[in-house]
């Protein structure tokens, strides 16, 4: 079993929908945990670092961390097509970042 | 915000040749770096960390003699991979930390894609 396990998608939903983006892992030690975006071909970019169980709200990001499940999910409210982009879950215990695998997000106009 | 840049942004290069990546922080010092490789529809792979003015420490099955890390400044980590074979071909993606940052806040640059013919 990986460490990190997150559904490639891809995901595709009209222009105003909920997107739900969902990671589950296998290490209890994990503490920290982000959410990146990445447009193609470029670097990812923070969206949410949580290190907590519970709701963390940005704008129309919302991160759910539920440690006793180890499942972690990203809400995006009324997508936009500018949210198109592959999205990482990525996790620590306090050294090294473990990345899930991405899941690709199409939001159409 | 924190920027960190890389260059070149692509390269491709014949197989036994060595590349150098640069990574540079440009509106803060960068006490740690850490360095990753992307395969095509994979995740993001550590490769090796490293803070400056010390050696760098590499991930398990990264062979630290062919990609070559140095950390010389604040601001600048460079990533030499020497004599390139095609398997090397992939998305190098370099980040940076501040002092003081969680593990989380860390920025990355815009990749490298690198090409061994």
């Amino acid at each position: 079993q990986k460490e990190v396990e997150q559904d490639p998608g891809p995901l595709s939903v009209p222009e105003g929908a909920i997107v739900s983006l969902n990671c589950t892992y296998s290490n209890s030690a994990f503490q920290y945990f982000m959410w990146y975006r990445q447009y193609s071909r470029k670097g990812p970019e923070l969206l949410m670092y949580t290190y907590s169980s519970g709701n963390k709200e940005d704008g129309r990001f919302t991160a759910q961390v539920d440690k006793s499940s180890k499942y972690i999910s990203l809400f995006i409210r009324d997508s936009q097509p500018s949210d198109s982009a592959t999205y990482l879950c990525a996790m620590s215990a306090g050294t090294a970042l473990i990345f899930g695998k991405g899941t690709t997000l199409s939001v159409s106009s | 915000g924190a920027v960190v840049s890389q260059h070149p942004s692509r390269v491709i290069c014949k197989s036994g040749t060595s590349v150098k990546i640069e990574c540079r922080s440009l509106d803060f010092q960068a006490t740690t770096m850490f360095w990753y490789r992307q395969f095509p529809k994979q995740s993001l792979m550590l490769m090796a960390t490293s803070n400056e003015g010390s050696k760098a420490t590499y991930e398990q099955g990264v062979e630290k003699d062919k990609f070559l890390i140095n950390h010389a400044s604040l601001t600048l980590s460079t990533l030499t991979v020497t004599s390139a074979h095609p398997e090397d071909s992939s998305f190098y993606i370099c980040s940076a930390r501040d002092v003081g940052q969680g593990i989380g806040e860390q920025y990355f640059g815009p990749g490298t894609r690198l090409t061994v013919t």
